[in-house]
């Protein structure tokens, strides 16, 4: 079945790079996303590529796209401590009805 | 604009007892979701509605669980005879349609079942 996968945790200093990994198993979905969670909050959309792009750049995020392996990232330019968060991988399912597949999530912890 | 809002934020109650959840989606979005977030994980699928009827429910545990979107409009999770394991963050997400690729979330119901 579907499945997505990202890694658990990532520590970065202010004013570095953050670069967050997925994989993902379903070839055919259309839409691939970034969505951001802060503490007690809900999920917060970020970006997302249409899968037939290789690259997306919105300010300072750039996301990434390797369809031939199913390899997503997100690239944060400058990382200020307001981004330490959890950041969620989704892929829209390939059915008619648009609902998402999420990984598990990557907690990036910015320290100043 | 307003955003999805749900309530009650945090909902605590014993085993057994029965729960309902409401999500207020975006004005004018016609397709809901339902999703359920456990401690460490990611959002999973529960149900979605086109309009007001249920087109994928495939998320659902199991028959304790059923939702409700009688107007098209707000939508209600319910839970009958609660158990711990059902103790998670239940989450609604609005769009504009089946065919819109942007999914908006609302702050999410925290459940807790003692």
């Amino acid at each position: 079945g579907e499945d997505v996968e990202q890694s658990l945790f990532l520590s970065v200093r202010e004013g570095d790079s953050s670069v967050i990994n997925c994989t993902y198993t379903d070839s055919s979905s259309t839409y691939l996303y970034w969505y951001k969670q802060e503490p007690g909050a809900g999920l917060q959309l970020l970006t997302y590529i249409f899968s037939n792009m290789d690259m997306k750049q919105d300010q300072r995020l750039t996301v990434l796209l390797n369809k031939k392996d199913k390899h997503l990232s997100l690239r944060i330019a400058d990382t200020q401590t307001g981004d330490s968060a959890i950041y969620f991988c989704a892929e829209r399912d390939s059915s008619n009805t648009g609902k998402l597949i999420f990984g598990q999530g990557t907690t990036l912890q910015v320290k100043p | 604009g307003a955003g999805v809002s749900q309530t009650p934020s945090n909902k605590v109650t014993e085993k057994g007892k029965y729960v309902e959840l409401r999500c207020d989606p975006i004005s004018g979005h016609t397709a809901l979701y339902w999703y359920r977030q456990s401690l460490g994980q990611g959002p999973e699928f529960l149900i979605y509605f086109q309009g007001t009827g249920a087109a994928d429910d495939s998320g659902l545990p199991n028959d304790r669980f059923f939702a409700v979107r009688p107007e098209g409009s707000v939508s209600t999770l319910k839970i009958q005879r609660t158990e711990r394991g059902d103790s998670a963050v239940y989450l609604c997400a609005s769009s504009l349609g089946r065919e819109s690729y942007e999914q908006y979330f609302g702050p999410g119901t925290r459940l807790t079942v003692t």
